[in-house]
């Protein structure tokens, strides 16, 4: 019964590189979620994402922050050209159909850190 | 804008007591009330949660207390353990329901 899995857990990235995080959601879970965690703060929700579609990224800062959930694989949030600010923790959460309410799992997160 | 205020930052209380933690929220749209619990380097779990049609949730030892007409609501943790120890948020959602918008956390400590 494994719960929402992501990876890499903790990855260190240089200014100026690509960060690629990934996310399996629950089993028969279809919606995925991407949340950021800065320091010393709550959770921000980022993306929300269906198969193949983007529902909402009215949380994803509008450069260098994509997200895909395609039809096969994990959902990836990606990074280009990152700067120390994106150091955070990212989330990755799951429901079976549009949350609502209790239905929601996160992950263990990501760990980015960027030198 | 801080949709979300939590407080307090920190909060340490010695084993047995009861930990209180407070959340006030702006968006009257909000209907969707959860708190969670995160360990380091963990992720949030959910630890209870409520809706706006009633003013108390009870699961064991945790406890919601919603005040509609104040737009607050409390978390208390009776007869804290120190494996209660780590960092609680609130949160809410409503409207689309899907986006949970968190408070900044709480960091418990509960000494033995």
């Amino acid at each position: 019964n494994a719960g929402v899995m992501q990876n890499p857990r903790h990855l260190v990235r240089r200014r100026g590189q690509e960060a690629r995080l990934r996310c399996s959601p629950m089993k028969g879970h279809s919606h995925v979620y991407w949340y950021r965690q800065l320091p010393e703060e709550g959770l921000k929700f980022m993306v929300y994402l269906q198969k193949e579609n983007i529902i909402d990224e009215s949380g994803m800062p509008k450069e260098r922050f994509s997200a895909e959930f395609p039809k096969e694989g994990p959902s990836i949030l990606r990074i280009q050209q990152v700067v120390r600010g994106d150091s955070a923790a990212y989330f990755c959460a799951s429901s079976p159909a549009q949350f609502s309410g209790n239905t929601i799992y996160f992950g263990e997160g990501s760990w980015l850190t960027v030198v | 804008q801080q949709q979300v205020k939590q407080s307090p930052q920190s909060l340490i209380v010695q084993k047995g007591g009861i930990s209180i933690i407070n959340c006030a929220y702006e968006n009257t749209a909000f209907d969707y009330f959860p708190w969670y619990q995160q360990f380091p380097g963990k992720g949030p779990a959910l630890l209870i949660a409520i809706r706006p049609d009633v003013s108390e949730k009870k699961e064991g030892r945790f406890t919601i207390s919603f005040n509609k007409s104040a737009k607050q609501f409390s978390l208390h943790i009776m007869d804290s353990q120190p494996g209660d120890s780590a960092t609680y948020f609130c949160a809410c959602s409503g409207g689309s329901n899907y986006k949970l918008t968190f408070g900044k956390g709480t960091l418990l400590t509960v000494n033995p």
